[in-house]
């Protein structure tokens, strides 16, 4: 089955600098990867997705994320964030026909 | 703006009761999917409903059961409601094609709180 990991719990940084949200994936055959953010009391909201083609996937707010076949990675990055990225970041992932599978998100603090 | 709404926002409940949770998808979406969101926690996939049949389910008992309807709106229900129920409850929906995966769109969720 299809599993999504985070590794980082939480990610503190300061205003202005840059930032990698990291997700591995296990690896069937084909895949499916998202990334979604969660800010406080809300649902959650698509960031920038991968379903096939370009391996450098560009979403709104200035993020960006890049599949990594051979390292299962799809690591989610912005080259200088602010202070309204405060959020909690989810990696998603799944393939045709099977259940979607997120991982259990990424909470990124973004300091003054 | 998904065009995913849901009802409740929030919801109180004792346990051992029952409660219906609502979603209304985006127009033309034939696949609605259910997520159970812990506190601290990733969503965990509850169900998925394609053209009104549930076509997948997750780690889930059968006291928590779905319909979905052909104007494109969808319940979740839950009996004999337990404590470790309290969580946000997220719908998804989309349009499933026969042959690919398509992003899906989650409403802003319903809060409920087992006491």
């Amino acid at each position: 089955a299809q599993s999504v990991t985070q590794l980082d719990s939480q990610v503190p940084v300061f205003e202005e600098a840059p930032v990698e949200l990291r997700c591995n994936y296990s690896s069937p055959v084909s895949v499916y990867l998202f990334w979604y953010v969660q800010y406080p009391n809300q649902g959650l909201q698509l960031l920038l997705k991968y379903l096939s083609g370009s391996t450098l996937v560009k979403g709104i707010n200035g993020f960006e994320a890049e599949f990594n076949k051979s390292q299962t990675s799809f690591h989610l990055r912005k080259p200088s964030v602010h202070i309204s990225d405060t959020a909690e970041y989810f990696c998603a992932g799944g393939t045709y026909g099977q259940n979607f599978v997120f991982g259990p998100g990424t909470r990124l603090s973004v300091l003054p | 703006e998904t065009g995913v709404t849901q009802s409740p926002t929030h919801l109180i409940k004792t346990r051992g009761q029952q409660v219906t949770l609502r979603c209304s998808s985006q127009s033309g979406h034939n696949t609605v999917s259910w997520y159970q969101q812990a506190l601290g926690q990733g969503p965990q996939f509850i169900f998925q409903y394609y053209r009104e049949e549930e076509n997948g389910r997750g780690n889930f008992p059968p006291r928590f059961s779905g319909l979905q309807f052909p104007n494109y709106s969808s319940e979740l229900n839950v009996n004999a409601l337990e404590l470790d129920d309290s969580a946000l409850y997220l719908c998804a929906s989309r349009w499933t094609p026969k042959d690919r995966e398509e992003t899906q769109y989650f409403g802003p969720g319903t809060r409920l709180l087992v006491l």
